[in-house]
């Protein structure tokens, strides 16, 4: 079972800020690290796929850094806007399978 | 929800009651995934399909079975429910196997 762990477990930023959370994960055997934003009442959405060490992957205000060899990503998100509250959830895949392993994600809330 | 669609969306059952869960996807992927979500967890993998008829285990399968007869419909049976399994379960699928999920709105298990 691998652990995948998210830092911190919840953050409050006001509107306008920018914020990174953490996710680390085991470094040997990697295939892929994903990032998705889970919504209260919705369901996970992915944003980000990633696979090489040194990627980095952007979607609008929101981007994505991958480190394999020391087991990390960051999730950056620039000016911070109430509609980014949500949960971020990364989840590490070993084989290429499929077969994530989820951290237990960092709540932010965003605050008008 | 990228055309997938769980049933049902809530149930309540009682222990030692088999109870079976329906995700029905419309866009003719290849994967599913059966995922369940509890408080102080991840996002726990516990069965996924590559193919009609094509299944395998993933990190919390012990008294669950799954079926996958045809492309869309992928099956989830609690043989005989317990406590225990009281969860919020997911299904998701994937285009290929190194690609992002894409989640159903889950379904909502009480087993009392």
């Amino acid at each position: 079972i691998l652990n995948v762990e998210q830092s911190p477990q919840s953050l409050h930023v006001q509107e306008g800020d920018s914020t990174n959370f953490t996710c680390s994960f085991p470094s040997s055997n990697f295939y892929a690290l994903h990032w998705y934003r889970w919504e209260t009442a919705k369901s996970p959405e992915a944003l980000f796929v990633m696979t090489l060490n040194g990627d980095e992957k952007k979607k609008g205000r929101i981007s994505a850094t991958l480190n394999t060899k020391e087991g990390y990503s960051y999730l950056y998100i620039k000016g911070s806007q109430p509609e980014d509250s949500a949960t971020y959830l990364c989840a590490h895949d070993q084989t290429g399978a499929n077969n994530l392993f989820f951290g237990t994600g960092t709540r932010l809330t965003v605050i008008p | 929800d990228a055309g997938i669609t769980q049933s049902p969306r809530h149930k309540v059952t009682e222990t030692g009651t088999p109870v079976t869960l329906r995700c029905h996807q419309t866009e003719n992927h290849r994967y599913m995934y059966w995922y369940r979500q509890d408080p102080g967890h991840g996002l726990r993998l516990i069965h996924y399909s590559y193919g009609v008829k094509d299944t395998d285990k993933g990190e919390v399968s012990d008294g669950y079975s799954v079926s996958r007869s045809k492309t869309e419909d992928f099956l989830l049976t609690l043989e005989s429910a317990t406590s225990s399994q009281t969860s919020v379960y997911f299904c998701a699928i994937s285009e290929q196997s190194n690609e992002k999920l894409f989640f159903g709105s889950g379904t909502q298990l009480s087993v009392l």
